[in-house]
């Protein structure tokens, strides 16, 4: 039973590229969360998704963040016209509920820009 | 807003020795997690303590509960250099169903031969 698989494992871009974070989450999850990790921090919520649904976006960035998690395939979380404090590492997470158990996290991806 | 503070936030040990890692918070929560990183990894779980009074043990490691108290410890017994970490608490946060944990700053352990 594969994990909460992320691509790319590293990504680099240059200010004002867009940055695309993939996440497939474990078999039978339906709850992906994405976290945001910086240098020396622990993770800091970012958004909370079910299929086709984004049910607590509270701790994305206003400008310039979006997530998705379409019906078919995997969760997106792309930044667009990056800087460089976005550099970071994105950590998604999944569930099979709602509530009560550990989530699930991927490997990450980490985001350098340049 | 809920606050998840841990301290240490840097503990170096010997090897052999005991020592216990504190993560306070601020509003009631009914469900506390730890985890362990380990450099340019994810996070794994360790323990997940849903009641006041919950103990649960593996290994060499312990974790404690005391919600009235809003306080949680992981306790390092005879440390081996393979328990080098980062050990994060976290808290559950419920807000319109929504499971979104919020993270103390993490304590990196660093266990010496």
């Amino acid at each position: 039973n594969a994990g909460v698989m992320q691509n790319p494992r590293h990504l680099v871009r240059r200010r004002g590229q867009e940055a695309r974070l993939r996440c497939s989450p474990m078999k039978g999850h339906s709850h992906v969360y994405w976290y945001r990790q910086l240098p020396e921090e622990g993770l800091k919520f970012m958004v909370y998704l079910q299929k086709e649904n984004i049910i607590d976006e509270s701790g994305m960035p206003k400008e310039r963040f979006s997530a998705e998690f379409p019906k078919e395939g995997p969760s997106i979380l792309r930044i667009q016209q990056v800087v460089r404090g976005d550099s970071a590492a994105y950590f998604c997470a999944s569930s099979p509920q709602r509530e009560g158990g550990p989530l699930h996290f991927g490997n990450g991806t980490r985001l350098t820009v340049t | 807003e809920l606050k998840v503070e841990q301290n240490p936030l840097f503990l170096s040990m010997q090897e052999g020795k005991n020592y216990t890692i504190y993560c306070n918070y601020s509003t009631t929560s009914d469900r506390l997690y730890w985890y362990r990183q380990d450099p340019g990894k994810s996070l794994e779980s360790l323990f997940v303590l849903l009641s006041n009074g919950a103990v649960k043990q593996e290994g060499r490691l312990m974790a404690s509960l005391d919600t009235k108290a809003r306080l949680s410890t992981l306790h390092i017994t005879a440390a081996v250099h393979d328990l080098s970490a980062t050990y994060f608490c976290a808290v559950d946060r419920q807000i319109q169903g929504a499971q979104k944990l919020v993270f103390g700053q993490g304590t990196r352990l660093t266990i010496n031969p």
